[in-house]
């Protein structure tokens, strides 16, 4: 089983600051990168699905970098807003075999 | 359904007896996921069918846990003897194909409880 790991586990921001968190992944076999946000009470929805070294994406408000020689990826929010509350998770896909988690990071974005 | 359906939303059992667990995916998705969120912990991987292959049981946490996929759609989770460390979210998702690199869809969860 893959070591992916993301940090920090939980973060508190007031409405209006930017802020990041990293997901670390094994470089080696590597497929794909994913992002999932998942509110309470609700079921993770993905963000953004990368493979590419270098690979960078946007949606809204939030992006994501993604290093695969070093194995990590950064997600970014631009000016945070309350609904933007919710567990951040990556999941590797290395050698094209299943999608492994990591422990994600709780963000809670104080009005 | 357009989305990963699964039964029941919520399972309260007593400690001891067996249950199963439902997803239906998305229709045409040849990978399917089962994964479990304790209290206060990440997603724990459980178990992962890719079309015809052999499924992958490596997370399974105990022979008490096992899992089928009939005709390459539905899967059913069975937990054998429940204890209470079983009690959690159970998650299920599924992908059109993993070798493409496409987004996994999940299903709102089965919360079980054991009592």
């Amino acid at each position: 089983i893959l070591n992916v790991e993301q940090s920090p586990q939980s973060l508190h921001v007031q409405e209006g600051d930017s802020t990041n968190f990293t997901c670390s992944f094994p470089s080696s076999n590597f497929y794909a990168l994913h992002w999932y946000r998942w509110e309470t009470a609700k079921s993770p929805e993905a963000l953004f699905v990368m493979t590419l070294n270098g690979d960078e994406k946007k949606k809204g408000r939030i992006s994501a970098t993604l290093n695969t020689k070093e194995g990590y990826s950064y997600l970014y929010i631009k000016g945070s807003q309350p609904e933007d509350s919710a567990t951040y998770l990556c999941a590797s896909n290395n050698a094209g075999n299943m999608l492994t988690f990591g422990g994600g990071t709780r963000l809670m974005v104080k009005p | 359904g357009a989305g990963v359906s699964q039964s029941p939303s919520n399972k309260v059992t007593e400690k001891g007896k067996d249950v199963e667990l439902r997803c239906d995916p998305i229709s045409g998705h040849t990978a399917l996921y089962w994964y479990r969120q304790s209290l206060g912990q990440g997603l724990e991987f459980l178990i992962y069918f890719q079309g015809n292959s052999a499924p992958d049981k490596s997370g399974l946490p105990s022979d008490r846990f096992s899992a089928e996929r009939t005709g390459g759609s539905v899967s059913t989770l069975t937990i054998q003897r429940t204890q209470q460390e079983d009690s959690a979210v159970y998650l299920c998702a599924s992908s059109l194909d993993w070798a493409r690199n496409t987004e996994a869809f999940f299903g709102q969860g089965t919360r079980l409880t054991v009592v």
